[in-house]
């Protein structure tokens, strides 16, 4: 397997929901990241975990709740958005955050509106 | 200043057209990345190169590292080759950054 699996592709939410991103690989990397794409924008790095452990918070708001359950699994937990987070939200992962020699596998991203 | 700069932004070929796009860069890196993102989707890593050529299929890429300079080619350019291509670089505190993107558009 060496795919990086984001569900769901598309949600819907309103500003009051509660719901929550998921991203799973199991190549055994032990580096993962959330990205911020807005339109025709490059990405924006949100959150990296590396070993499970948060790393880097690129100063996202709280509303953005990242969790790392397992080595696999990487999750991000949103509430009380708002329209301006709408935007495709990309996982990537890395064999760890050092990696120079295999490079970062991406997700094929959750498209998310904020109504 | 963004550290990563690519050339053209936006680039309208024929199919069957050879195409380059460009990236040069500033900081000190070990690889680079070229990616390739279809409208509305997710990113596909299409070579990550540290080092003089690389080729898959109808894509090719180069890099010189001492000139900090890389190029991505497509040969025989199809419709399908639409897309925005990015070009990334890993930077000193373990991010990556991103070039700005190329938006190709094959017209058939």
């Amino acid at each position: 397997d060496t795919e990086v699996t984001q569900t769901p592709k598309h949600l819907v939410m309103g500003m009051t929901n509660k719901k929550s991103l998921k991203c799973e690989q199991h190549m055994g990397h032990r580096a993962m990241y959330w990205y911020k794409q807005k339109a025709k924008k490059p990405p924006e790095l949100m959150f990296v975990y590396s070993y499970e452990k948060l790393s880097i918070n690129e100063s996202v708001p709280s509303r953005f709740s990242p969790e790392c359950p397992n080595s696999s699994l990487l999750n991000l937990h949103l509430h009380a958005l708002q329209p301006e987070d709408s935007a495709l939200y990309l996982c990537a992962s890395s064999q760890d955050p050092l990696d120079r020699v295999y490079g970062y596998t991406f997700g094929s991203g959750t498209r998310l509106t904020v109504v | 200043k963004n550290e990563v700069e690519q050339s053209p932004q936006n680039l309208t070929a024929q199919e069957g057209e050879f195409i380059t796009i460009n990236c040069s860069y500033s900081v000190g890196i070990s690889a680079l990345h070229w990616l390739q993102q279809h409208p509305g989707g997710g990113i596909v890593s299409l070579f990550m190169l540290s080092s003089g050529k690389k080729k898959h299929g109808r894509l090719i890429a180069t890099i010189n590292i001492q000139e900090k300079h890389s190029s991505l080619h497509i040969t025989a350019s199809h419709p399908r080759d639409s897309a925005v291509y990015i070009c990334a670089v890993p930077s000193p505190d373990d991010k990556i950054i991103f070039g700005k993107g190329t938006r190709l558009h094959i017209l058939p």
